[in-house]
């Protein structure tokens, strides 16, 4: 299958400062890029899509001024939690697809950040 | 509302046989897939099924009825590296995906 790196793997960071997270595909062309997040025991709670070129689509309850992503190119998203609080302290993975209509995604390695 | 349902937790033994069932309530359907979780790890990808019927892949095979919103995943000769999260996802008429919330597959000596 493809290949999505994401870095870094964990962070720990002080509350109030910024931490940006980078997914990159490495074989192929990201179309579509996906931010999740995922606290202890639970499932994958999806923040926002975004679609290189264009601004991201937020869930509904995810700050987007909080968590600022973006697309510039076909292989590079970026996620930034700006002034970080310990409450934020969570497992963010991205995905990425290719063409559109291709159904699978690829997930990065994910990134454990932790405020402190 | 688009809803996915599958067991929260459930204990194997070693070398047995497992079934893990997933079913599921979308706004159209491109295909489900499975994804194995370790804790701490990010998903990796088991199965896709887009047509009804049976997939086998070595010791893991996946189940899809289009007309039930079923599937299920079978695990055979369980191990104990086996014990993880195992997520299901059906690709709705977005092609977005939506995600169980996983079963927790705990295996015994």
């Amino acid at each position: 299958g493809a290949v999505v790196s994401q870095h870094p793997s964990w962070v720990i960071c002080k509350s109030g400062t910024s931490v940006k997270i980078e997914c990159r595909s490495l074989d192929f062309q990201a179309t579509t890029m996906f931010w999740y997040r995922q606290f202890p025991k639970q499932s994958l709670m999806l923040m926002a899509t975004s679609n290189e070129g264009s601004k991201a689509t937020y869930e509904q309850g995810v700050e987007k001024d909080k968590f600022l992503i973006n697309h510039a190119s076909l292989t590079l998203s970026t996620l930034t939690v700006t002034s970080a609080h310990p409450e934020d302290s969570s497992f963010y993975i991205c995905s990425a697809r290719g063409l559109l209509g291709d159904t699978e995604a690829f997930f990065g390695q994910g990134t454990r950040l932790t405020v402190v | 509302g688009q809803n996915i349902d599958q067991p929260t937790e459930m204990t194997a033994t070693e070398g047995a046989i497992v079934q893990i069932n997933c079913t599921y309530q979308t706004s159209g359907f491109n295909g489900l897939f499975w994804y194995q979780q370790h804790a701490g790890e990010a998903p990796t990808f088991l199965s896709y099924n887009v047509l009804d019927g049976l997939e086998e892949k070595g010791r893991f095979s996946s189940f899809l009825s289009r007309s039930k919103g079923y599937s299920y995943l079978l695990l055979k000769e369980l191990q104990m590296k086996d014990s993880a999260s195992y997520l299901c996802a059906v690709c709705d008429s977005n092609y977005q995906l939506i995600w169980g919330a996983g079963t927790k597959l705990i295996i015994k000596p």
